[in-house]
């Protein structure tokens, strides 16, 4: 059972237009939520994150906008260059009893293409 | 700095072979995550260390896998046998804790594992 999705394997973009990546969870214990980015050949690196009091997270081209009532999160990049084309993985992890989120869990991640 | 380093880049092995894959931390960090790649399931935990003690193995698939982490600059992840179905990238990521406040997780570049 899947607690992360990211229902599109892909999506592709103008350059400059925004992209809107989304992603779903199903695990009601689940308070911080986050995004990486990865190039091929190399490893995930942490793009932006959001915790569950908030709602948006602004840094600068990047917002993540949470709707927890519909367990729902979305990555916004404006405008959008083709650096930006890369896999995304959206994460997300349950605070525990020590205070700080250790485990995350990945959704399968959306290959976003940005033209020229 | 250097990042999380994991080598070698690459192994292409035997059914049957064992498998030895490995991790430096990033220094003074005091958390250590080995996750592995598919298409079939994304990027999923397998186990994490804290000040070199395995705290969560449950992603472990099974008996065959195995990780130490022997002090804190050095982690292996063993595959004893290995099978065609452990055909993945593996990863190793590390993050520093900070009370109260959910730590990055830092990857490395990955371990492109083939068995035939």
């Amino acid at each position: 059972d899947q607690q992360v999705k990211q229902n599109s394997p892909s999506l592709s973009v103008q350059e400059g237009r925004i992209s809107i990546l989304n992603c779903d969870y199903t695990n009601s214990m689940f308070d911080y939520f986050l995004w990486y980015k990865k190039y091929p050949a190399e490893g995930p690196t942490f793009l932006i994150s959001i915790s569950s009091i908030k709602d948006k997270n602004e840094d600068g081209r990047f917002t993540v906008f949470l709707n927890k009532s519909a367990k729902h999160l979305s990555l916004h990049i404006v405008p959008s260059q083709p650096g930006d084309s890369a896999v995304y993985f959206c994460a997300a992890s349950a605070q525990n009893s020590g205070g700080s989120n250790y485990k995350l869990t990945f959704g399968k991640g959306t290959l976003l293409t940005v033209n020229p | 700095d250097a990042g999380v380093i994991q080598s070698p880049r690459h192994e292409v092995t035997e059914m049957g072979q064992e498998v030895t894959l490995r991790c430096k931390p990033i220094s003074g960090h005091d958390y250590l995550f080995w996750y592995r790649q598919t298409m079939m399931r994304g990027l999923e935990l397998l186990i994490y260390f804290n000040n070199n003690v395995p705290i969560d193995d449950s992603g472990m698939p099974e008996d065959r896998f195995s990780a130490k982490m022997p002090n804190a600059s050095f982690s292996t992840l063993k595959i004893q046998p290995s099978e065609p179905r452990d055909s993945a990238v593996y990863f190793c990521a590390s993050s520093l804790r900070a009370s109260g406040v959910t730590d990055t997780q830092y990857f490395g570049p990955g371990t492109r594992l083939t068995v035939l």
